[in-house]
């Protein structure tokens, strides 16, 4: 397997413009995490879902961030409209169980830059 | 192991000498904790994971203890080579959730 796949690595955007991040799990994985990366704050959940169902968004910082996952292959995470704060490392990461039983595997992320 | 504001805690050490990277948890009901390391631009990747029911466990030239009493987990790196460095983190999951809670993390320096 190639484990989760993210797209794109690096993405600039300007403020006031929609961001979509997207995410391959790994396949057969039942969980699927949402994470942002910054110096300040560390790893940050997000969001997760459970057989592409969204269990706790709980994490996801305002309205303007929204997450789907249309199948058991693909989510999104989207950022409408985009600001400076939002810069950050993203990244997708998915597990068997959920994590208290199993590790996550994580992807690459993606590295985003709005200006 | 935990940082402050916005400087990671560092760790440099010798190629070959022995590290130990610590990390004070914050909640008493966890149950579950890992080590991730994070190379640059890369994604954490897992090391070792250890349950509450145990204090100690061992995989391949790293260690990992757990002092319930203190809340404290430390991760120990035998021989560390430069291929060591990154940024290690600890994560601890309470029982009856899905989700781990990460910590700040602590940077490994490996010099030659």
């Amino acid at each position: 397997d190639a484990g989760v796949i993210q797209s794109p690595r690096h993405e600039v955007t300007e403020m006031g413009q929609e961001v979509t991040l997207r995410c391959k799990p790994i396949s057969g994985h039942d969980y699927l995490f949402w994470y942002r990366q910054t110096m300040m704050r560390g790893l940050e959940l997000l969001i997760y879902f459970n057989n592409n169902v969204p269990i706790d968004d709980s994490g996801m910082p305002e309205d303007r961030f929204s997450a789907k996952m249309p199948n058991a292959s693909f989510s999104t995470l989207k950022i409408q409209p985009s600001e400076p704060r939002d810069s950050a490392v993203y990244f997708c990461a998915s597990s068997l169980a959920g994590q208290g039983r199993d590790e996550a595997f994580f992807g690459q992320g993606t590295r985003l830059t709005v200006v | 192991g935990e940082s402050v504001g916005l400087h990671l805690p560092t760790l440099s050490v010798q190629e070959g000498d022995n590290s130990i990277i610590n990390c004070a948890y914050s909640n008493s009901a966890s149950d579950y904790f890992i080590w991730y390391k994070q190379e640059s631009g890369k994604g954490p990747q897992f090391i070792i994971d250890i349950r509450s029911n145990m204090d100690k466990r061992q995989g391949q030239r790293v260690t990992v203890l757990l002092n319930k009493t203190v809340k404290h987990l430390s991760l120990q790196i035998a021989a560390t080579q430069p291929g060591d460095s990154a940024v290690y983190f600890c994560a601890e999951n309470l029982s009856g959730y899905s989700t781990l809670t990460f910590g700040k993390g602590t940077m490994l320096l490996v010099s030659p």
